[in-house]
């Protein structure tokens, strides 16, 4: 149900760019992909969306390849703050507002 | 301002009881929607309300209600609790009209419900 897959856990030394890839092989044209992250016990955060094109915002970058079938997540300098779980969703961007999770990639930055 | 409000923020409750956790949304927002996450299940959606209807429901056992009222705060009902009921509820609104899209969805830190 997810549509999406995320590698179940990955290590980033603080400081570096943390790069958390997703694949979405079968998203459709008017899809965006969504990035949250769940700092542990508290809710999910929302990171950032695109449709096509790179977005950035203060707090990530978002690249999506241009055949759209995966994206990356980049958080140019990470902190021992940005340890969570991070999760990779596609969903249309109006309609209804359920989101699929999945399971997401655990993300932990070494110090 | 304000975030998204949850309350009681941790609850334990008995089996065949019921229970009631309410919402209260970011000033504005008019769509609440209720996910039930679980380490076995992950993030579920429950069901969705907005100008006090629901408008999209997930795959829950009747026993898993909600209401909206106009002034979008949202409750959520569970009756006759199960032991696989005990689960952190979360809560989320967004900014959204219908036929318009929502940047994001703003969550609450969730009420954690122990059933015994």
């Amino acid at each position: 149900d997810a549509k999406t897959t995320q590698p179940p856990s990955m290590d980033c030394a603080e400081g570096r760019a943390a790069n958390l890839p997703c694949n979405h092989s079968t998203i459709s044209g008017n899809e965006y992909v969504y990035w949250y992250r769940q700092i542990h016990s508290q809710g999910p955060q929302y990171i950032i969306h695109g449709l096509k094109n790179n977005e950035t915002n203060e707090m990530a970058s978002l690249i999506i390849t241009e055949d759209r079938k995966s994206s990356t997540l980049i958080l140019p300098h990470a902190t021992l703050r940005d340890t969570a779980v991070y999760y990779c969703i596609v969903r249309l961007k109006t309609g209804a507002n359920n989101l699929f999770f999945g399971t997401g990639t655990r993300l932990t930055v070494i110090p | 301002k304000a975030g998204v409000t949850q309350t009681p923020r941790y609850l334990i409750k008995t089996r065949g009881q019921q229970v009631t956790l309410s919402c209260s949304p970011i000033s504005g927002h008019r769509s609440v929607s209720w996910y039930q996450q679980t380490p076995g299940q992950g993030l579920q959606f429950l069901f969705e309300y907005f100008s006090e209807t629901q408008r999209n429901k997930g795959n829950f056992p009747g026993r898993f209600s909600g209401r909206q009222f106009s002034n979008s705060r949202s409750e959520m009902n569970v009756s006759t609790l199960e032991l696989g009921d005990s689960a952190l509820y979360l809560c989320a609104s967004s900014l959204i009209s219908l036929g318009q899209g929502a940047d994001g969805y703003t969550f609450g830190s969730g009420t954690r419900l122990t059933v015994v």
